[in-house]
């Protein structure tokens, strides 16, 4: 299976702040890199796929980078609603995985 | 509005079966292809099981054997069949649709809570 591995696993910032989570594929996964939100007690939220694609009604502040094993998400300027956990998920194979997950708090 | 509601969860003696559902509404069904998550208590999410519009089902090797996925169009249904159910099957269990171009998961039921414990 391939392994997905984020950092860092938790960080915290403030708003305003611009913060990059990190997505390592064991191996090369093309652009089939998925991104997702989850907030306490709520289901995850799709924000980018195939890598770079933001979802309809996600903020501009998101975007995605990357391709083959390494890939990025940035948010540019933090806000209060942002802090939440965030997952990559790879969707090259058909064993589908997802990262440890990012947890971004409030400095 | 797209919806997905799961519900079949409950607390189960180890080595208990539990057949889960989830009802789609909001959207035609037969067209996407759905996945079950799961995320025990603190922990992160992970994907048990997808079936195809016309290909799979799929499961990782962990669940691979007890896991059984399905579907029915008729009834905008998706379900989910554990067997041999141990503590670490403990979690919410969601449903989820993939997106019409195969490119992740975009739209997610509230989730089942499913407890093994004797």
């Amino acid at each position: 299976d391939i392994q997905m591995t984020q950092s860092p696993s938790s960080l915290s910032a403030s708003v305003g702040d611009r913060v990059t989570i990190t997505c390592r594929a064991s191996q090369s996964i093309s652009t089939f890199l998925n991104w997702y939100q989850q907030k306490p007690g709520r289901a995850p939220k799709l924000l980018i796929n195939v890598a770079t694609s933001l979802q309809s009604g996600v903020p501009s502040r998101f975007s995605g980078s990357g391709s083959g094993t390494d890939f990025t998400l940035t948010i540019t300027s933090l806000q209060p609603e942002d802090f939440a956990i965030y997952y990559c998920q790879q969707s090259f194979s058909s064993v589908l995985t997802f990262g440890g997950g990012t947890k971004v708090e409030i400095k | 509005e797209m919806q997905l509601v799961e519900s079949g969860g409950g607390l189960v003696q180890p080595g208990g079966s539990l057949r889960l559902s989830c009802a789609a509404s909001g959207f035609t069904f037969s067209n996407y292809a759905m996945h079950w998550v799961r995320q025990r208590m603190g922990k992160g999410l992970e994907w048990v099981s997808a079936i195809g519009t016309t290909g799979g089902p799929y499961y990782p090797g962990s669940v691979e054997g007890r896991f059984t996925v399905s579907r029915e169009n008729e009834r905008n249904s998706l379900y989910l069949q554990i067997n041999n159910l141990r503590a670490g099957d403990t979690a919410i269990y969601y449903c989820a649709r993939e997106t019409a171009a195969g490119d992740g998961m975009d739209v997610w039921g509230q989730g089942t809570t499913v407890t093994v414990s004797s």
